[in-house]
């Protein structure tokens, strides 16, 4: 199946910093998906993005499906930010094949 | 906005013992599926269910365990005696049309088996 890789593995930020998280895949991709998982363990959806860029508040991200990546911008951190971060894509079939995620720790 | 909900939030059985998980999937969605996370490591699908039957499943996915769509809304994952091993997060999806679909996660059961 895809491979999903993710980089850095680990960041830690102060607030109020911007930073950068990347996602790379190993086939081409119809269908990617950023998430979050807090500390409880619970999944957020935050980007559904197969292509281009989309923003939300102070989160936004990009995909070059062209050069099998993409990336996960978080500026102005806050705590709140803190957890993991994954990516996941397709392959041929439906099923989801998830990066092993950047692990965010934002400090005050 | 929909989302797809699940219960319980967190169960704890013994060892051997049958739990159901239930997912209630986003209602006009026709793609269902079923990953798990061990703690400390990433998400891996489980299996997926359309229209009715699983349509594949993952190496993980072994007799122990079974899907159904028993009335229409709900989704549920059976595992039949379980292990240790099977402590882990459990996450239910859903998808609307197909694979170039977003898929909407739920929030998650933590099993633990003691």
């Amino acid at each position: 199946g895809i491979q999903v890789e993710q980089s850095p593995p680990d960041l830690i930020l102060q607030e109020g910093a911007n930073s950068t998280l990347r996602c790379n895949f190993s086939d081409s991709v119809n269908n990617l998906q950023w998430f979050h998982q807090n500390p409880w363990g619970q999944l957020i959806n935050l980007f559904y993005i197969p292509s281009g860029t989309k923003q939300n508040g102070r989160l936004s991200a990009t995909t070059v499906a062209t050069e099998r990546y993409s990336l996960l911008y978080i500026s102005s951190s806050q705590t709140t930010d803190s957890g993991v971060y994954f990516c996941a894509a397709p392959n041929t079939g439906n099923q989801f094949y998830f990066g092993t995620g950047t692990s965010l720790t934002v400090i005050p | 906005e929909p989302e797809v909900t699940q219960t319980p939030s967190h169960q704890v059985t013994q060892m051997g013992q049958e739990v159901i998980l239930r997912c209630v999937p986003i209602s006009n969605h026709l793609y269902f599926y079923w990953y798990r996370q061990i703690l400390g490591q990433k998400v891996e699908f489980l299996v997926s269910f359309y229209n009715n039957e699983i349509s594949e499943k993952s190496e993980i996915f072994d007799d122990q365990f079974s899907v159904e769509r028993p009335d229409g809304s709900n989704f549920t994952l059976k595992i039949r005696s379980t292990k240790l091993e099977d402590s882990a997060m459990y996450f239910c999806a859903s998808q609307g049309e197909g694979r170039f679909y977003e898929q909407y996660f739920g929030p998650g059961t933590r099993l633990t088996v003691t």
